[in-house]
């Protein structure tokens, strides 16, 4: 199984919104609803930020948000802080009952 | 609140048999999925393996020929087994727990990092 597409790195000010993008194919994210992304500082283990789709797990704030068109989903944070520099990847269920993950993309808060 | 605590040699010898032990409390693991996650250095994710409820697993194919997950329910413990090894597989380990559908990990072990080296 091939990883999702993400692009290596995202930039943005504080205050601005981003869009993250993650790329599959109908066999993962274009075949199914369930699609989530993560959020991982720096020698820390991965967080969840959002599942299927778009749904936020409790405590994660309402300033992220996730969509998602045929085989690519994305991952939208708005009112950019510096708390949220960060690596993110999005990770997608597959026809093969398995767990796939994109790349991942470096976030940068200029 | 689940926790999850990975624990295993931090080194093994290239070809021989890299085994990890996830505890889990908080929660049960015949009631819940789990999964094996790890990270090469400075690199993305890959999935590894399901535990199911069941006993049951599900490995990536890519790793399935060398891969084991199984479980101890008395202890509350499942663990990775990871045959042939060699540099390519060294990385953080991290062991997790499923969430509503199988694409979602929503509690997450703090990894633990084996190298792959003679």
């Amino acid at each position: 199984q091939s990883a999702l597409t993400q692009p290596a790195s995202v930039s943005g000010s504080p205050g601005q919104s981003i869009t993250i993008s993650c790329t599959g194919t109908s066999s993962d994210v274009g075949g199914y609803n369930y699609v989530s992304w993560y959020q991982q500082h720096p020698v820390k283990a991965p967080k969840l930020v959002i599942y299927e789709v778009n749904n936020r797990p409790s405590g994660v704030s309402n300033r992220f948000s996730g969509s998602q068109s045929g085989n690519t989903a994305s991952l939208t944070i708005s009112g950019l802080q510096a708390e949220d520099e960060a690596d993110y990847f999005c990770s997608s269920y597959t026809s093969s009952s398995t767990a796939v993950f994109g790349g991942g993309t470096k976030l940068t808060v200029v | 609140q689940v926790q999850l605590q990975e624990s295993g040699p931090g080194l093994v010898k290239p070809s021989e048999t890299l085994s990890l032990t996830c505890t889990v409390s908080g929660g049960s693991i015949s009631t819940h999925y789990w999964s094996w996650i790890r990270q090469p250095p400075g690199k993305g994710l890959e999935w590894i393996g399901y535990l199911f409820s069941s006993g049951g697993t599900n490995y990536n194919p890519s790793l399935k020929s060398r891969l084991t997950i199984s479980r101890d329910t008395s202890k509350s413990q499942f663990a990775l087994r990871l045959s042939s090894v060699t540099a390519a597989d060294t990385a953080i380990y991290y062991c997790a727990k499923v969430g509503g559908t199988l694409d979602t990990f929503d509690f997450w072990g703090q990894g633990t990092m084996v190298t792959v080296s003679s």
